[in-house]
């Protein structure tokens, strides 16, 4: 596709339900970022891909959280037994050769956990 | 030490007319300070971006200015138009990461 997509648009969710969510980076791109948008908040780095391995994986909020990618393309971000403060937009970025600047971002997909 | 503080949270502004936004931080290793826009519904674009060893980068009507001494860069959009109605977002780089300020949303009245 032209640009980084993601899905579901939206989800909602009951409170301790697990829930995947997708990202299709840009062909061809080898950096993959994941973010987190809460109401009324700047974005907040979760974690870093660089092919299929995650050299940063630091802003993972609790070990509920995690993500994977195959094939240096595609990736899921997985939240294990959800609570409602993990209720937030979750933006997918991805660049050629890891250029923090040069990040395209996805639409994002709403999360809310009820 | 990595926030990066955002002012104000809204701003209304006439066409025509000059929005700022304004932005500080801490953290002096910081390697790039870059705006982004945000539309409803979309992820956010970088509009333009700037070293800390440069005061002022201007890019068609948007203009940050940086000082390094005070720790803080402003946004300038002149004449502001309302398809310029979006959120913008201050940010900063180190290494691999990008720290974000909580955001402006900008309405331009016709």
């Amino acid at each position: 596709g032209a640009g980084v997509s993601q899905s579901p648009s939206n989800k909602v969710t009951e409170k301790g339900k697990d829930v995947e969510l997708r990202c299709d980076p840009i062909s061809g791109h080898t950096a993959l970022y994941w973010y987190r948008q809460s109401l009324g908040q700047g974005l907040e780095f979760l974690i870093y891909f660089q092919g299929n391995s995650a050299p940063d994986k630091s802003g993972l909020p609790s070990d509920r959280f995690s993500a994977e990618r195959t094939g240096g393309s595609v990736s899921t971000l997985t939240i294990q037994r959800t609570q409602q403060e993990d209720s937030a937009v979750y933006l997918c970025a991805s660049s050629l050769g890891g250029g923090i600047l040069e990040q395209f971002f996805g639409p994002g997909t709403r999360l809310t956990v009820l | 030490q990595q926030q990066v503080k955002q002012s104000p949270q809204s701003l209304i502004v006439q066409k025509g007319g000059i929005s700022i936004i304004n932005c500080a931080y801490e953290n002096t290793a910081f390697d790039y300070f870059p705006w982004y826009q945000q539309f409803p519904g979309k992820g956010p674009a970088l509009l333009i971006a700037i070293r800390p060893d440069v005061s002022e980068k201007k890019e068609g009507r948007f203009t940050i200015s940086f000082n390094k001494s005070a720790k803080q860069f402003s946004l300038h959009i002149m004449d502001s138009q309302p398809g310029d109605s979006a959120t913008y977002f201050c940010a900063a780089t180190y290494g691999n990461k990008l720290v974000f300020g909580a955001g402006t949303i900008l309405r331009v009245k016709s």
